[in-house]
């Protein structure tokens, strides 16, 4: 089976960095998606993992271990419209998602 | 069109009815995906398609639902007999390969809010 498990929310100061945890037991694993989601939009994709170490995207960076089965997701210089969910799905020929953990940025 | 393209946006039906939900993938986009998503939950994996047809259908939930696929394109999602627990967010995507043979992402429509009374 799949269990995969992030912090249900976060709340951070606008400006600061947060960081996004995500534990994973699959029975496949071919890399690891990091999705935002607003609330009532459809989720958009922000980073994809597939060999261990870091892989940064201006404002976001994501990390992997597959030996700790963990990654984690960074969002720096923390900005009002940064408030959303954020899904962290691990790729086995199809995704499977974990509940997301939802992140508000305060003033 | 640009991107994925689900129909309808909100659908609200009474228990029982039969519902038919759509979803337009990218342009030559081969695998599609269903999820679900519940109020506060994560989405939830229902089926996917490579090409026309359907290798894995384990996440259906009960033999209510069914899915099609024709022409390599245009998706409907069938769900028979509706019950109150089938009310959610409907999300498709679509990807140019099936996720677990290459490193593509999956790219979402907006959904269909289905609600059952």
């Amino acid at each position: 089976g799949q269990n995969i498990d992030q912090p249900t929310e976060m709340t951070a100061t606008e400006g600061a960095i947060v960081q996004i945890n995500c534990t994973y037991q699959t029975s496949g694993f071919n890399g690891l998606f990091w999705y935002q989601q607003h609330a009532g939009e459809a989720p958009t994709f922000l980073s994809y993992n597939v060999l261990d170490g870091l892989e940064e995207k201006g404002r976001f960076s994501s990390f992997l271990s597959r030996s700790k089965g963990y990654s984690y997701l960074l969002l720096k210089e923390l900005q009002m419209k940064d408030s959303a969910s954020y899904l962290c799905a691990v790729n086995d020929y199809k995704l499977s998602f974990g509940a997301g953990t939802t992140v508000t940025v305060r003033a | 069109g640009a991107g994925v393209s689900q129909s309808p946006s909100n659908k609200v039906t009474e228990k029982g009815k039969d519902v038919e939900l759509r979803c337009d993938p990218i342009s030559g986009h081969t695998a599609l995906y269903w999820y679900r998503q519940s109020l506060g939950q994560g989405l939830e994996f229902l089926i996917y398609f490579q090409g026309n047809s359907a290798p894995d259908k384990s996440g259906l939930p009960s033999d209510r639902f069914s899915a099609e696929r024709t022409g390599g394109s245009v998706s409907t999602l069938t769900i028979q007999r509706t019950q109150q627990e089938d009310s959610a967010v409907y999300l498709c995507a679509s990807s140019l390969e099936t996720v677990g043979t290459a490193n593509q992402p999956q790219h979402f429509g907006d959904g269909t809010r289905l609600s059952i009374l």
